[in-house]
């Protein structure tokens, strides 16, 4: 089984509409990411959570909004989507940093591809 | 200018060819550098993975961070057409926030 799991894993909807894109994993870190892809501008962060009690804000979070259920569980929501939110969206998941060890690795899910008309 | 900067443009070579990629970067403080990659309709994975300074070895992968000159390269040796994927360089401090490049796309050719 997948560590890391997005649903739906491709979405059409209509502009206005409320959409929640869900994240969930099984690798037990605590640090969890929402990033969207788009083609010639690479992977943008939208927002972050280092844990259950802390939300952060990316680079790009206008028009989104997120809420991280437990620690397994990540969701993104754009609560009333527009055609420039279509992307690929991408949840991912690092552990905490140790001293002297860490690899600030991020691990993907396999991507959201979202389109709105 | 990016944090990150890495030339999108797409890159094809003949199967048993070295793929040569790189990325610079402007932040000084940058110290984990990463390697990526994203086969099509996949997200990305890590590839190869470099603290600090130096080169590292992995089968036919090998990377290499400079950082006097903030420049950071992929070798792909014996390239194959299971190698076509789009390789993103990522960077960052040490804070588990990464700056990634915007991803060169390979295509290896039988």
């Amino acid at each position: 089984d997948a560590d890391v799991t997005q649903t739906p894993r491709n979405r059409i909807t209509k502009t206005g509409k409320r959409i929640m894109l869900e994240c969930s994993q099984t690798k037990g870190h605590d640090r969890m990411y929402w990033y969207r892809q788009d083609p010639g501008l690479g992977l943008r962060l939208i927002y972050y959570s280092f844990d259950v009690k802390d939300i952060n804000k990316g680079e790009i979070s206008d028009g989104y909004s997120v809420s991280r259920q437990a620690q397994a569980k990540f969701s993104l929501s754009l609560e009333s989507a527009i055609p420039n939110q279509t992307a690929l969206y991408f949840c991912a998941t690092s552990d905490l940093p140790s001293t002297g060890t860490s690899t600030d690795t991020q691990y993907f899910g396999p991507g959201t591809r979202l389109t709105v008309l | 200018q990016k944090e990150v900067e890495q030339d999108p443009g797409p890159l094809s070579v003949p199967e048993g060819a070295i793929v040569s990629l790189n990325c610079t970067y402007s932040n000084s403080a940058f110290q984990y550098f990463m390697w990526y990659r994203q086969y099509s309709r996949k997200g990305p994975e890590l590839l190869m993975y470099t603290y600090s300074s130096g080169n590292k070895e992995d089968g036919r992968f090998t990377a290499q961070v400079d950082k006097s000159s903030k420049y950071i390269s992929l070798f792909i040796r014996d390239s194959q057409p299971s190698d076509s994927a789009t390789y993103l360089c990522a960077m960052s401090k040490g804070n588990n926030r990464l700056a990634f490049g915007k991803g060169n796309q390979v295509v290896v050719i039988p």
